[in-house]
């Protein structure tokens, strides 16, 4: 067990929808993660925040967007969904930025009908 | 663009014998690597980061090269046993924070 939760485990919704995903990071860690996994693209990197700010940007589309909230659990929000968005969403933590290690948590598997 | 190469062939190593994957980037020199095991549906787990600055790192049967002028990493697991099967993911950090995965490598090691 990281140390990092995930909810829900699963979500199951239609097309043009919007879903919300939550997550909270280890006790004491500032640094939030998010990524996106399907078979096609492997582990895509889509955005960090350290400390309630945005920190990086990898390849979020503009229909995503996330906030890291005062207590530093963050939320990623997918609107518009589209088939293509079915894929596992897995959040890390960190107690910093730069080098630190990141602890993953058991994500979240997001099926789009 | 920024890529990163792993082998998107399964490898298939004896038990007992060295395993050693490999992970190859373009374009841009990261500040540094990691490298992660995937067991199915489950998230990474963090086993080793090496610093631009680094030519190897350890930690007990683990280990990791880095080649800034290849631009190429090695990971090696000796003695390899039946439970490293998984999926061994290669990420290259930016100096931006930026981070990358590779696609991972399948390792099944044979009893």
């Amino acid at each position: 067990d990281s140390g990092v939760t995930q909810t829900p485990k699963h979500l199951i919704t239609a097309t043009g929808q919007r879903v919300t995903l939550r997550c909270s990071p280890r006790s004491g860690d500032l640094s939030v993660y998010w990524y996106q996994q399907s078979l096609d693209q492997g582990l895509q990197f889509l955005i960090q925040y350290y400390n309630g700010e945005e920190r990086a940007k990898g390849n979020i589309l503009e229909r995503f967007s996330a906030q890291q909230f005062p207590d530093l659990h963050s939320e990623l929000n997918l609107s518009s969904l589209e088939l293509g968005d079915s894929a596992l969403y897995f959040c890390a933590s960190s107690s910093r930025t730069g080098t630190d290690t990141q602890y993953f948590g058991p994500g979240t598997r997001l099926t789009v009908l | 663009s920024q890529k990163i190469e792993q082998n998107s062939e399964a490898l298939n190593i004896q038990e007992g014998k060295t395993a050693t994957l490999t992970c190859n980037y373009t374009n841009y020199s990261p500040a540094y690597l990691q490298w992660y095991r995937q067991d199915p549906g489950r998230g990474p787990v963090f086993l080793l980061l090496i610093r631009e600055n680094e030519k190897e790192k350890r930690k007990e049967r683990l280990k990791v090269t880095f080649d800034t002028t290849l631009k190429q990493s090695l990971f090696h697991i000796t003695a390899s046993q039946p439970a490293d099967s998984a999926t061994y993911l290669c990420a290259l950090v930016r100096r931006d924070d930026k981070i990358i995965f590779g696609k991972g490598t399948r390792l099944h090691i044979l009893p």
